[in-house]
């Protein structure tokens, strides 16, 4: 079965730093982009970053360029979204998905296999 | 930016009745769009992909069109465990900035 599983859940302090995790497993780990995206509380979806495995090829969107770092180590099929300082602004779930096409380049493809998901909560 | 719209924002149905929602584009995505649901404390859950593919699983009751900057989900015969939030994304730019509309949430009249 293809599958993403996600680390728990976490509550951390402002200014503390994290890193969450996002196992692959049951396809070819490096074959695959891996997204991440965002869900504050009550609110919408908010497309992250990309990352592919196999190369750690790596593009963010403009809104959390410089906010969060994403990477992959494929000798254990996983992605990871880490700060270096929390803020409380930074409370939300937190999914990681995987799009349908196996591809390395560019990408345009919707995403069928996601985690399920990441509750990050910063508070003081 | 592209910039995805989607009415309404609250969606009162019957079920057993047909729902239409809708998602425009700020600028055309050409058939780069897909469909999620999204129940509570549940990932999304992939519907509809290249505006009008559904994707592996999806009930035939469950269909996408449009393509460029208009897009729909219709479902034609509501079942109790459609009712959900829906958001379309767009994925038509590299490097990848996969927007999301706000969501429409479709609750039981």
């Amino acid at each position: 079965e293809v599958q993403l599983v996600q680390s728990g859940a976490e509550v951390k302090k402002p200014g503390e730093s994290l890193k969450i995790s996002c196992k692959g497993s049951g396809y070819s780990f490096t074959s695959y982009w891996i997204g991440w995206v965002r869900q504050m509380p009550g609110k919408g979806l908010e497309w992250m970053g990309i990352i592919y495995p196999g190369d750690s090829d790596t593009r963010y969107s403009p809104s959390f360029q410089g906010q969060v770092t994403i990477s992959a180590d494929k000798s254990i099929s996983t992605a990871y979204l880490q700060w270096s300082s929390l803020k409380a602004s930074d409370t939300a779930m937190y999914y990681c998905a995987r799009p349908i096409t196996m591809v390395q380049g560019v990408l345009y493809d919707a995403f069928d296999i996601w985690g399920q998901g990441t509750m990050v909560t910063v508070s003081s | 930016e592209i910039v995805m719209t989607q009415s309404p924002a609250t969606l009162s149905v019957s079920p057993g009745e047909r729902a239409t929602l809708s998602c425009r584009a700020s600028q055309s995505v050409s058939s780069n769009l897909a469909w999620y649901q999204q129940k509570p404390g549940q990932a999304p859950r992939l519907l509809i992909y290249g505006a009008s593919t559904r994707a592996t699983g999806i009930p035939a009751r469950f269909s996408g069109s449009g393509s460029g900057t208009e897009f729909t989900l219709t479902i034609s015969s509501l079942q109790s465990e459609d009712f959900a939030v829906y958001y379309c994304q767009q994925y038509n730019n590299w490097p990848p900035k996969y927007t999301f509309g706000q969501g429409t949430k479709l609750e039981i009249k």
